[in-house]
């Protein structure tokens, strides 16, 4: 059975840093590009990035460019998702996914709140 | 980027009656492979997504045979045979063609009558 686990979430200043994690288990993460998701209180779904097998083409949503960075380590089975200056309209819920063969976005997390409020 | 749609964005519905939402997007999703990467997601109340439908009509592995997709093109319809209490959620349809930047529908709320 696929498991994502997001962590890494918490409360951060305006203009602040959190860093993100994703821990896969039940599948073999380097066949899999992941996606990161994110969920506004109350709003619907946003993609944010990707990043593919090997972790070397990465992709990012224009609102997150330049302050997001996507990667992965292939030997933890771990996707991470440093975001630096922060600022309330980033607050959210964010997933991390994985793609199918051939297909996107099949398996979800359970979710990591960040909250950016001073 | 391609923009999604979905109507209605809110569905009232009586248990046991059929439901359906229309997603349109405002180019083809079809690829150059011959497939359309347009998905359908489920959110229950308190939870993560859950991808019911890929490709337009293929359902998940676990996922009730009342719910199907259909649609080529620039629309897309999900339905619902016989909604039951458990169907109750938020349903959003995504584009997994023309990306970056993969792009979702803005939800359409289902609950009961």
């Amino acid at each position: 059975q696929v498991w994502l686990v997001e962590s890494g979430g918490g409360l951060v200043k305006p203009g602040g840093s959190l860093r993100l994690s994703c821990a896969a288990s039940g599948f073999t993460f380097t066949d899999h590009y992941m996606s990161w998701i994110r969920q506004a209180p109350g709003k619907g779904l946003e993609w944010i990035s990707y990043i593919s097998s090997s972790g070397r083409y990465t992709y990012y949503a224009e609102s997150v460019k330049g302050r997001f960075t996507i990667s992965r380590d292939n030997a933890k089975n771990s996707l991470y998702l440093q975001m630096n200056s922060l600022t309330a309209e980033d607050t959210a819920v964010y997933y991390c996914a994985r793609d199918g063969d051939g297909d996107h976005l099949d398996s979800w997390g359970q979710g990591s709140l960040v909250t950016v409020s001073s | 980027d391609v923009v999604m749609t979905q109507s209605p964005l809110s569905l009232p519905v009586t248990l046991g009656q059929p439901a359906s939402i229309s997603c349109r997007s405002n180019q083809s999703l079809v690829y150059s492979d011959g497939n359309a990467y347009l998905n359908w997601f489920q959110q229950r109340p308190g939870q993560s997504p859950r991808r019911l439908i890929y490709k337009v009509s293929n359902r998940d592995s676990g996922v009730p045979d009342r719910f199907s997709g259909s649609g080529s093109g620039t629309d897309f319809t999900l339905k619902i045979s016989r909604v039951e209490a458990e169907d109750v959620g938020m349903y959003y349809c995504m584009q997994g063609t023309h990306w970056p930047p993969f792009t979702f529908g803005p939800g359409t709320k289902v609950d009961i009558k």
